[in-house]
């Protein structure tokens, strides 16, 4: 399983855009890259995937270059209630999301 | 839809006491797991099972078994709770790499 690397945490302010950037260099061929995120109290929650280039959803972009060896999850115009841990996952569709680790995610806290 | 459903939401034990943490999906997944999450720390998986009858252990078994007896349900057993069990349970389901969790159970050891 490819191992990810991911800021501990962010600070943003409400209405800015935030990219949190996600590492990882082993990534094989069948990997695909999800974005997972959690609230207090509450289990995760899938937020985005993809395989390469750029995936769009309502809730955020996810930026994949061309060795795949990072990507970078954005969300725009952030508000208090995006205040959570996001986690990026790394992992084949065979391999599922309870396969994948969850490291220790990168905590955002945005501020008014 | 209930999507996934854990029982109960809290519990506290006392050492040396068993108990089972239930599980069950509405969403016809093959996939369970069976996650605990310390204070401020990330996810780790105990068990899984990709379908009925068919469990495997996770990164952190010891202490714990499961059974799958049907596709809806994945129960966690602890036999001799003990403090260092004291944690949040998340259970899941899922299909490809979308993963869906429960709300989790907060048991503490005492």
């Amino acid at each position: 399983l490819a191992k990810t690397t991911q800021p501990i945490s962010m600070d943003s302010y409400e209405g800015q855009e935030v990219n949190i950037t996600c590492s990882h260099n082993n990534i094989a061929t069948n990997d695909y890259i999800t974005w997972y995120q959690q609230f207090p109290s509450q289990g995760p929650r899938f937020i985005i995937q993809g395989y390469k280039t750029k995936v769009t959803n309502e809730v955020a972009s996810l930026f994949i270059p061309a060795d795949r060896k990072s990507s970078t999850l954005s969300l725009p115009r952030v508000s208090l209630s995006d205040t959570a841990v996001y986690y990026c996952l790394v992992g084949d569709e065979d391999t599922n999301a309870g396969k994948s680790t969850f490291g220790d995610g990168t905590t955002l806290t945005v501020k008014p | 839809n209930a999507g996934v459903t854990q029982t109960p939401k809290f519990r506290i034990l006392k050492i040396g006491q068993s108990m089972t943490l239930q599980c069950t999906q509405d969403m016809n997944h093959n996939y369970m797991y069976w996650y605990r999450q310390d204070p401020g720390m990330g996810l780790k998986l105990i068990y899984y099972s990709v379908g009925a009858g068919i469990t495997d252990k996770g990164e952190v078994p010891n202490g714990y078994n499961v059974s799958r007896s049907t596709t809806e349900d994945f129960p966690l057993r602890l036999e001799l709770a003990a403090p260092s069990q004291t944690s949040v349970y998340f259970c899941a389901s899922s299909r490809k790499q979308e993963a869906f969790f429960g709300q989790g159970t907060r048991l503490t050891v005492v």
